[in-house]
């Protein structure tokens, strides 16, 4: 167990509808980070967020969009889904300092299926 | 931009020493991770490599060579649960996101 928490587990939706993914990082924690892992892409960066403020942007299209909270828990918005979308989210966090090398602890995942 | 590459899969025998290596192409490099993923599950944190050379942990080590842009991941008397997805991933100078590669899948059979 990480100690990142990751809801719902499973999201079973349709084209068009709009969800949203949630995330606590581990206590103490204040980066968190949003990926995508599809079958043919790999595991691909979305967003980084530090102590409630964006910090860098992957591969995250315009219909994506992510914050995070005083509280230090992050959402990420995936609207008009389509069926490529249908993928597992995997959140991250790492420890409070910005050096590079901050290992990251990942979630346990959502995995969203868009019919 | 960053460009990983390391082998699709590989297959070793219980007990063996697998070496998984990972060449990457980078604009900027900080360092490299190596991550274990199981099928459906969460990446696992496994080494942090910044200088060069090799780095020992138990039955796994990760080996860097910042001049050649390559690294390995070494796992020895492999075991049947050692059976997952190897990625290897680089942070850029300056920035704290990872990027992978594809991963290596490897099996381990009697």
């Amino acid at each position: 167990d990480s100690g990142v928490t990751q809801t719902p587990k499973h999201l079973i939706t349709a084209t068009g509808q709009r969800v949203t993914l949630r995330c606590s990082p581990r206590s103490g924690d204040l980066s968190v980070y949003w990926y995508q892992q599809s079958l043919d892409q790999g595991l691909q960066f979305l967003i980084h967020y530090y102590n409630g403020e964006e910090r860098a942007k992957g591969n995250i299209l315009e219909r994506f969009s992510a914050q995070q909270f005083p509280d230090l828990h992050s959402e990420l918005n995936l609207s008009s889904l389509e069926l490529g979308d249908s993928a597992l989210y995997f959140c991250a966090s790492s420890g409070q300092g910005l050096a590079g090398g901050n290992e990251q602890f990942f979630g346990p995942g959502t995995r969203l299926t868009v019919l | 931009g960053q460009n990983i590459d390391q082998p699709t899969e590989m297959t070793a025998t219980e007990g063996a020493i697998v070496q998984i290596n990972c060449t990457y192409q980078t604009s900027g490099f900080n360092g490299l991770f190596w991550y274990q993923q199981h099928a459906g599950e969460a990446p696992t944190f496994l080494s942090y490599n910044v200088l060069d050379g090799l780095e020992e942990k138990g039955r796994f080590s990760s080996f860097l060579s910042r001049s050649k842009g390559y690294s390995y991941l070494l796992l020895k008397e492999l075991q049947m649960k050692d059976s997952a997805s190897y990625l290897c991933a680089c942070s850029g100078a300056g920035s704290y996101q990872l990027t992978f590669g594809k991963g290596t899948k490897l099996s381990v059979i009697p």
